[in-house]
């Protein structure tokens, strides 16, 4: 079992740059969910796909950020334009499906100069 | 709207004292409860969990006691070790929604 993998693991860009944060689910989990974590605010439930359909998007906080799952091995968050305020570890987990729990990458570390 | 709380936000424990972690949540809907681990650089990983059909569960030296009447449920560490060092995390989620809510973290130090 290969885990989340999320890519990349860091990224250093400057304010205005567009973002994009990349992530691929567990083989056979079907919902798929993107945090945002922070000092100030701890863990950030930005919204969750199941079966590729967004189903919550409440947590995003403007429309600056986006998110996709074209398919069931592919989702990716975007941040354009990019903010340092956007600055913070996002992960992305995945569960396999309701009851189950989620697991979670490693993270991408983001700072937005 | 929901929410976890979580007791406390440090603790400090010497090697092979327990350490223990209290949450609170306020949707009596929640019926699930994991405990998450964090360690420096890495996600969160799941350590245990306890569903609200049942009011304690066990792994070597890792238990999850759940009061569904209050609302509250805790996590005991026995015989910690330095390796226990991390930020811990609860959760609860009902059933249908996927949806967790975590608390805000214990940073568990374990002084050799």
């Amino acid at each position: 079992d290969a885990g989340v993998i999320q890519s990349p693991r860091h990224e250093v860009t400057e304010m205005g740059q567009e973002v994009t944060l990349r992530c691929k689910p567990i083989s056979g989990h079907n919902s798929l969910f993107w945090y945002r974590q922070t000092m100030m605010r701890g863990l950030e439930l930005l919204i969750y796909f199941n079966n590729n359909v967004p189903i919550d998007d409440s947590g995003m906080p403007e429309d600056r950020f986006s998110a996709k799952m074209p398919n069931a091995s592919f989702s990716t968050l975007k941040i354009q334009p990019s903010e340092p305020r956007d600055s913070a570890v996002y992960f992305c987990a995945t569960l396999r499906g309701g009851g189950q729990p989620q697991h979670f990458g490693d993270g991408t570390r983001l700072s937005i100069l | 709207g929901e929410n976890v709380e979580q007791h406390p936000s440090t603790l400090s424990v010497q090697e092979g004292d327990s350490a223990v972690i209290k949450c609170t949540y306020s949707d009596s809907a929640s019926n699930y409860f994991p405990w998450y681990k964090q360690e420096l650089g890495k996600g969160p990983q799941l350590i245990i969990d306890i569903r609200s059909n049942v009011g304690e569960k066990k792994d070597q030296r890792i238990a999850v006691t759940l009061n569904k009447t209050a609302k509250h449920f805790s996590l005991h560490i026995t015989e910690t070790q330095p390796e226990d060092s991390a930020v811990y995390f609860c959760a609860a989620a009902t059933s249908g929604t996927y949806k967790y809510i975590f608390g805000t973290g214990t940073r568990l130090k374990v002084l050799a």
